[in-house]
This record gives C-alpha cells, structure tokens and sequence, in this order.
C-alpha cells in the first residue's frame, strides 16, 4: 500500500484479557517494526523484524507481549493478560532498507485497558 | 535507559513568528532526526542529519547537528497554523543499533493565527 496501515485504530479491553494488533507496513519494504508511545511521551522500541524473523525484541517489555510476521509482510503484535499500563499507542513502522533509521510510520493503535 | 532532553517542553506562538528548539543528550548521536507528529497520526520524518556540523534545510525548517554529536536544533520560520504539532527528536545512540531510535519527549508547539 501506500503508507504503513495499522488497525484498529483504536481499542478498549477490559483487564486480563487477550488483544491483538496488526500493522500491514509499505509493499517492498523489507523491514518493520514496532514502538509505543505513552501519553506524553516519544515513542520507545518493542522489536524489529527483518523479513518474518525477529531480528531484535529487546524492546519488549516482559513475556505477555509478542508479535510475528510469518510471511515477511503483516506482522501482529499480541499481548496477553492485559494490564492498565499497557494502554498507550503502538506504532509500527517500515524501512526498504534493512536496519535503517529513516522509518516511514503508520497512525499507530490506541489501545485503552479499562 | 538514555535520555534526549528537549527543550522547550511546549511554545505558544502567532503566526509569522519564527521558531527554535534544541534537543541534547549525555551521549554521542551519529544521526540526528526530526520528526513531527500530528493528533492521532504516526510521526512524520522531516529532517535527517548525518554529520556533526551538518546544517540541513527543508523548506522553512532548518536544523543542524551538533559539532559535539550531543546536540541539535530545529528552526521554523514564518511560522503558519498548520506547524501545530508535537516536534520529536530522535536518534540512533552511537555504538548501539542503527535501527533502535531513543526519541524525546517531544516539544509541542502552537501558532496562533
């Protein structure tokens, strides 16, 4: 597509239960990635994927959150057990260049746990 | 973890003014990036800098890169509404991954037409 596309755009879920997100990054683009921005805050690094495997997911903040890209193009970040300070908005980006720094970003999902 | 610093947290302005905002760092960037973010969108690349020293211009926007590679500014001029938005900068740190950026917290910006 034309730019990055993230859907939903916006999601409210109730505590402990399961969400998932998905970012559908710039055909050809090779690599993506996912960052979250917390209310009044940039955005921070989750993971990097460089074609279906997860080059790095050091970002991740413990074992709840997950994402996978198994055919190199849409990825889905999955969180389990929601907690309340999951909310934030989770951008995904995309980069032709592998490893590169100039990412082209999407509008992100606003996720809200109640 | 580290942290950019920018400054000023937030500028209310009017229209036609000229604008200037800095961003710094205890540690050393070999590439300085700013972006803008609009309400409810992702950020948006308008200025990438790769050399200390280097001033870059876009349009009505300028930004240089520190000659210590801790630092960098952005510069609007001739302010207009539409520069409403939260400013970003951001970065790789040096001898960390090119692709894993630190951003700050972001200077938020008004222009009062």
């Amino acid at each position: 597509g034309a730019g990055v596309s993230q859907t939903p755009s916006n999601k409210v879920t109730e505590k402990g239960k399961y969400v998932e997100l998905r970012c559908d990054p710039i055909s050809g683009h090779t690599a993506l990635y996912w960052y979250r921005q917390s209310l009044g805050q940039g955005p921070e690094f989750l993971i990097y994927f460089q074609g279906t495997g997860a080059a790095d997911d050091s970002g991740l903040p413990n074992d709840r959150f997950f994402a996978v890209r198994p055919e190199g193009s849409v990825s889905t970040l999955k969180i389990q057990r929601t907690e309340r300070g999951d909310s934030a908005v989770y951008l995904c980006a995309s980069s032709l260049i592998p490893g590169a720094n100039v990412l082209t970003f999407g509008a992100g999902s606003r996720l809200t746990v109640l | 973890g580290q942290q950019l610093n920018q400054s000023p947290q937030s500028m209310f302005i009017q229209e036609g003014e000229d604008v200037s905002m800095n961003c710094t760092s205890s540690s050393i960037f070999n590439t300085w990036l700013w972006y803008k973010q609009d309400p409810g969108e992702g950020p948006v690349l308008l200025i990438a800098l790769y050399k200390a020293g280097e001033l870059t211009s876009n349009g009505r926007l300028t930004a240089q890169f520190g000659i210590t590679r801790k630092d960098s500014f952005l510069n609007i001029s001739a302010s207009i509404p539409s520069d409403v938005g939260i400013y970003f900068c951001a970065g790789p740190i040096s001898g960390g991954s090119n692709y894993k950026l630190t951003f700050g917290k972001g200077t938020l910006l008004t222009v009062n037409p």
